[in-house]
């Protein structure tokens, strides 16, 4: 089944202890993206990838890292998370068909 | 990326079709029409997309105007699991990858 899969799906930490939050997509695809949710303010874009060893700043990177090694993982990380980015993030890709496939969601508190 | 305007929220008894207006008046030549959809908190869903033509899927039907400033999604025959927010999106497939979610329109679908 085509898909994107994040890990893990809930994760409570506290404050400057550093995570990663993982994405890896079955698709073959070249474009790939970060995006927190957050109540009244909706879905905004962290950082994006457009192929292996090239990732961009989205609206709202400040406090994230991404690496893009390899075409099928695209890694969340927080190298000192602070209680404002407890939030929860989407993964997504991208193919030829226009079309984005959303991850299930990681839902992160950080107390 | 054009602006789109979508009402709040939406009410449609089950079974029967859910029209979902969204207004995109500055939309530019090269810019699609996509709506995407979130059920609970759950990552966005891919629906349907157009540029000036109507376009028909297995899920459901997009309508845009002649002179492409508005367009309605059509869920022929509503079911409660059709409960969700929808967005209409407008970007151009060759200007990288972000998508722009507004508010969107909450849709209940009501037995």
């Amino acid at each position: 089944e085509a898909q994107v899969t994040q890990n893990p799906r809930y994760l409570i930490t506290v404050t400057g202890k550093k995570l990663t939050v993982t994405c890896s997509q079955n698709m073959n695809h070249e474009y790939m993206s970060w995006y927190r949710q957050d109540p009244g303010l909706g879905l905004r874009q962290i950082y994006y990838s457009m192929n292996v060893e090239v990732t961009d700043k989205g609206d709202v990177p400040e406090g994230y890292k991404v690496s893009r090694k390899e075409k099928r993982n695209f890694p969340l990380i927080l190298e000192s998370p602070s209680p404002n980015q407890t939030s929860l993030y989407f993964c997504a890709s991208r193919g030829a068909g226009y079309g984005y496939t959303f991850g299930s969601g990681t839902r992160l508190t950080v107390v | 990326d054009a602006k789109t305007t979508q009402p709040t929220s939406m009410d449609c008894a089950e079974g029967r079709a859910a029209n979902l207006p969204c207004n995109h008046s500055t939309i530019s030549g090269n810019e699609y029409v996509y709506w995407y959809r979130q059920i609970h908190s759950q990552g966005p869903q891919y629906i349907i997309h157009g540029l000036k033509n109507n376009e028909t899927n297995e899920m459901a039907s997009l309508i845009i105007t002649e002179d492409r400033k508005s367009s309605t999604l059509i869920l022929p025959h509503a079911t409660l699991r059709d409960t969700a927010v929808y967005y209409c999106i407008v970007r151009a497939h060759n200007q990288g990858g972000k998508l722009i979610f507004g508010q969107g329109t909450e849709l209940s679908v009501k037995p």
